[in-house]
């Protein structure tokens, strides 16, 4: 299994372009979520998803939209890129598999460092 | 709203110590709390995992207890190694959200072991 896949690993943007943020599991996790990660402030939920065709917002969802047409992919879009938006982004999986208990336990992607111009 | 909270901010300690690190949390109904590892420009790993019904969880040299009255966590390094430097956070999953992956992160303590 190659767990949490995020893509691309570093990206530049200029202020206004936008872009999409790839992140695929392949442990058949039902549930997704987007973080971001900023000095000073550690790791902030974004949007999060309990399945495919649910998603829900997180604590800093202004700027982003995501989609789950499947089980296995999570995208974040980034509508109009903000020098704001400069940051590490993360996308992880809990540890739950379908019609099975919920360890809880979450699976990071190595995570998609983003700088807006 | 759930603040949670991780002190110090970075340590220094000498290869073979043992080390507490600290995380505190301000509302005490959690569904579980979870201690991650990050190395330097990589993504997080879950070290230990703890229920909220549970006080404690051990793996290998790492030991985290948690006191939810208190609203506090504590993971326990015995023999430290220089291998163990990086970053760890702690992070919460509130009550009210099952476990949906919505966590709320402390800012972690980094720690850099001395040989």
């Amino acid at each position: 299994n190659a767990g949490v896949t995020q893509t691309p690993k570093f990206q530049v943007l200029k202020t206004g372009q936008s872009m999409t943020l790839q992140c695929a599991q392949d442990m058949n996790h039902e549930y997704m979520s987007w973080y971001r990660q900023d000095p000073g402030m550690g790791l902030r939920l974004i949007h999060y998803s309990v399945g495919a065709g649910i998603t829900d917002q997180g604590e800093v969802p202004n700027g982003y939209n995501v989609s789950r047409s499947t089980t296995e992919d999570f995208p974040l879009r980034l509508l109009s890129a903000a020098p704001s938006q400069t940051s590490v982004y993360f996308c992880a999986s809990i540890g739950r598999r379908f019609g099975q208990s919920n360890t809880g336990e979450l699976f990071f992607g190595e995570g998609s460092r983003l700088t807006v111009l | 709203k759930q603040e949670v909270t991780q002190i110090p901010a970075a340590l220094s300690v000498p290869e073979g110590e043992n080390l507490v690190l600290n995380c505190s949390f301000t509302d005490s109904a959690i569904y579980n709390l979870q201690w991650f590892r990050q190395d330097p420009g990589k993504g997080l790993t879950s070290l230990l995992l703890i229920q909220s019904s549970q006080r404690e969880q051990t793996s290998g040299r790492l030991n985290a207890s948690l006191d939810k009255s208190s609203g506090r966590s504590t993971l326990y390094i015995a023999a430290s190694q220089p291998g163990d430097s990086a970053t760890y956070l702690c992070a919460v999953t509130s009550g009210g959200s099952s476990n949906t992956g919505k966590l709320i992160f402390g800012q972690g303590t980094t720690l850099q072991v001395k040989p």
